[in-house]
């Protein structure tokens, strides 16, 4: 079983549609969660950063994490076509270098 | 702040050549890392530097490869008798000494025929 497990989709969703995309993981000492966007053969992209639990909102995006679920979100309020891309849950330890464990990214596709 | 880059952006090399790529962080960050990323996954790590030092290394990360940051500064990564199985997008990342966000670059992609 992986660290972190993510659907990898693909998941098609029309324009304006809410989306929700979710990560569960196993290592209950994660304590720094990320979320990157990445298109195709390009790097990833920085979306989101929280620490510990609780809700954090930028823009379109929230994400939420749940550590007593060891379950994270994140939430696209009306998604544009340009969302569309691969998704990537990530997170890491205190200490330790802080080297991020990754989900397997969910391909999401916004149709006009 | 230029964000991080990394050269080459493509590099195709034959089965047993020896290829080396490039990363360089944002400026004044001083932890970098690496991450290879083959398709359909999420990038994995192999390596991390703080500063110059190496402070960790991935079991991904066989006798075949090896990292440096010699002043600290940009890092170069070495693949030496490449085999079809490091066919992958090579990527690196940087972050600063106050945060935990890393910062990465637009990745080497490398194919071995």
């Amino acid at each position: 079983q992986k660290e972190v497990e993510q659907d990898p989709g693909p998941l098609s969703v029309p324009e304006g549609a809410i989306v929700s995309l979710n990560c569960t993981y196993s290592n209950s000492a994660f304590q720094y969660f990320m979320w990157y966007r990445q298109y195709s053969r390009k790097g990833p992209e920085l979306l989101m950063y929280t620490y510990s639990s609780g809700n954090k909102e930028d823009g379109r995006f929230t994400a939420q994490v749940d550590k007593s679920s060891k379950y994270i979100s994140l939430f696209i309020r009306d998604s544009q076509p340009s969302d569309s891309a691969t998704y990537l849950c990530a997170m890491s330890l205190t200490g330790g270098g802080n080297k991020l464990t990754f989900g397997t990214g969910t391909q999401l596709k916004v149709e006009l | 702040d230029t964000g991080v880059s990394q050269d080459p952006r493509h590099k195709i090399t034959k089965r047993g050549q020896n290829v080396t790529f490039r990363c360089d962080p944002i400026s004044e960050h001083n932890r970098l890392y690496w991450y290879r990323q083959t398709l359909g996954q999420g990038p994995e790590f192999l390596t991390y530097f703080q500063n110059e030092a190496q402070l960790e290394k991935s079991r991904l990360l066989s006798d075949r490869f090896s990292a440096e940051r010699p002043k600290g500064s940009f890092s170069t990564l070495e693949i030496q008798r490449t085999e079809q199985g490091d066919s992958a997008m090579y990527l690196c990342a940087s972050r600063g000494q106050a945060s935990y966000e890393q910062y990465f670059g637009p990745g080497t992609r490398l194919t071995v025929t």
